[in-house]
């Protein structure tokens, strides 16, 4: 079974361009989250979909935003890039049978590194 | 909010000794603790997890202890190898959001 699919896996942008990424989970897989890491703050939540809703949001700006299409995969947008949104984009999935509250294992993608200049 | 704190941020052994990196959690009500370990180039992956109706787990050469008192939770590794050398992630969570540790940067020295 495929894993986890990200891409582009690198990424370079100016600040004040916006950017999309792509994730594609594994089959079967309901639910998909994202995640922002940096070397100073680690793991933040930016959001989660499970049947092309999002049911989970973390405390990012609205110039974070997602989407989640009937096939289950998954894109992440950022626009007016920001030097501080370098980083390591981290999509995730799980298979969600419980429902939402149900905690799971999740399966992560190598990642999109997005460098801002 | 549920705040998850980690130590140490990087913990160097010898290859064969044992590693424990600590965990420690604020909201009383989280009942899923899972450990991901991130190798160089690739995303976290679950090693072990534990819920909160049980105090310790094992898998081979890893466990995890759990202390609702206290709240905080452990991973140990014994006997490590160099294939250990890793970033480990703590996680806490209710509801399904995960709250995330800063890391433990795990060296394995020959």
């Amino acid at each position: 079974k495929a894993g986890v699919t990200q891409t582009p896996r690198y990424l370079i942008k100016t600040r004040g361009q916006q950017v999309t990424l792509s994730c594609s989970p594994i089959s079967g897989h309901r639910s998909v989250s994202w995640y922002q890491q940096t070397p100073g703050q680690g793991l933040q939540f930016l959001f989660e979909y499970f049947s092309e809703t999002q049911r989970n949001k973390g405390n990012f700006p609205g110039r974070f935003s997602g989407r989640q299409f009937s096939n289950s995969r998954s894109e992440m947008n950022v626009s007016t890039l920001e030097l501080g949104d370098s980083a390591l984009y981290l999509c995730a999935s799980s298979v969600a049978q419980g429902g939402f509250g149900t905690n799971e294992k999740l399966f992560f993608g190598s990642g999109t590194q997005l460098s801002v200049l | 909010g549920e705040n998850v704190e980690q130590h140490p941020s990087t913990l160097s052994v010898q290859e064969g000794d044992s590693a424990v990196i600590k965990c420690t959690y604020s909201d009383s009500a989280s009942n899923y603790f899972p450990w991901y370990k991130q190798e160089l180039g690739k995303g976290p992956q679950l090693i072990i997890d534990i819920r909160s109706n049980v105090g310790e787990k094992k898998d081979q050469r890893i466990a995890v202890t759990l202390n609702k008192t206290a709240k905080h939770f452990s991973l140990h590794i014994t006997e490590t190898q160099p294939e250990d050398s890793a970033v480990y992630f703590c996680a806490a969570s209710k509801a399904y959001q995960l709250i995330w540790g800063a890391g433990t940067k795990l060296i394995i020295k020959p």
